[in-house]
C-alpha cells in the first residue's frame, strides 16, 4: 500500500515555542491531507482538511491561529503547533489521501508531542 | 450529526477464543467504512474497509467484519485470537470525497492465555 511518513516521531519543547510536524506521501500525491489528535487513551479527533494549494479547513473547536497547517505540495503538509503549551502535549496523526477522493486515506505513524 | 459508537471500552478474550468487536455508524448516508488496529504508541493500521458490494469483508490478520445496513452495524470478527491480538481498535467512518474520519472511541482488545 502507499506510504505515508510523518516525521518527527516524538518531540519534547518548551513551553511557548512553536513546533513543526512534518507529513510526507512516499510514493503518491496527495491532493488532500487530513491531521487529527489523539488524547492518551481516547479516540482520534479530525482538527483539519488540507488541500494542496488551497487554505485548511478546520473543525469546530479548533484554533487554526494555533494550529497551523501548510500543504505547499502533493507530497508534503505540515503542522505547527505555535506557541505551545503543555494542554498541547498530544499523539498527532496525519492521512493522506490520493486524487481519487472517497477512499482509502493511509495514516503515518503519529508524532508524540510533550510540551514541559 | 455524524457519529461512530463502539460500545464496548474493553474487551477480554482468551487466546484461541473467538471475537467480535461492535461498531454502529450514524451517517446521512452509507458511509465508507474502516476498521483499524492502533499498538501503544503506534500509528494506525487497517485491518479492512467497506466501500460497497459483497457486505461481509475480508481484511488482513484474519479478521472479517459484516456491514448491515438494518441495524447501521459494521462489526468485526475474528475466529481464534492470537496473544498478537491485544490492541486497541478503532472503528471509523467517511462520507467519501474529501471527508475526513470520524473515529469510534475505540475498544482496547485484552487477550487472556
Amino acid at each position: 500500500g502507499a506510504v505515508v511518513s510523518q516525521h518527527p516521531s516524538w518531540v519534547i519543547c518548551k513551553s511557548g515555542t512553536s513546533v513543526k510536524i512534518e507529513c510526507r506521501s512516499l510514493d503518491f500525491q496527495a491532493t488532500t491531507m487530513f491531521w487529527y489528535r489523539q488524547f492518551p487513551k481516547q479516540s482520534l479527533m479530525l482538527m483539519a482538511t488540507s488541500n494542496e494549494g488551497s487554505k485548511a479547513t478546520y473543525e469546530q473547536g479548533v484554533e487554526k491561529d494555533k494550529f497551523l497547517i501548510n500543504h505547499a505540495s502533493l507530497t508534503l503538509s505540515t503542522l505547527t503547533v505555535t506557541s505551545a503549551h503543555p494542554e498541547d502535549s498530544s499523539f498527532y496523526i496525519c492521512s493522506a489521501q490520493g486524487p481519487g477522493g472517497g477512499t482509502e486515506a493511509f495514516f503515518g505513524q503519529g508524532t508524540r508531542l510533550t510540551v514541559v | 450529526a455524524q457519529s461512530v459508537t463502539q460500545p464496548d471500552i474493553h474487551i477480554t478474550v482468551s487466546e484461541g477464543a473467538s471475537l467480535e468487536l461492535r461498531c454502529n455508524y450514524s451517517y446521512g448516508a452509507t458511509p465508507y467504512l474502516f476498521w483499524y488496529v492502533q499498538s501503544p504508541g503506534q500509528g494506525l493500521q487497517l485491518l479492512l474497509k467497506y466501500f460497497s458490494g459483497d457486505t461481509l469483508v475480508q481484511g488482513i490478520k484474519g479478521f472479517e467484519a459484516e456491514f448491515k445496513r438494518s441495524q447501521s452495524s459494521f462489526n468485526l470478527r475474528k475466529p481464534s485470537v492470537h496473544w498478537s491480538d491485544a490492541a486497541e481498535y478503532f472503528c471509523a467512518a467517511s462520507g467519501g470525497g474529501a471527508d475526513g474520519l470520524t473515529f469510534g472511541k475505540g475498544t482496547h482488545l485484552i487477550i487472556q492465555p
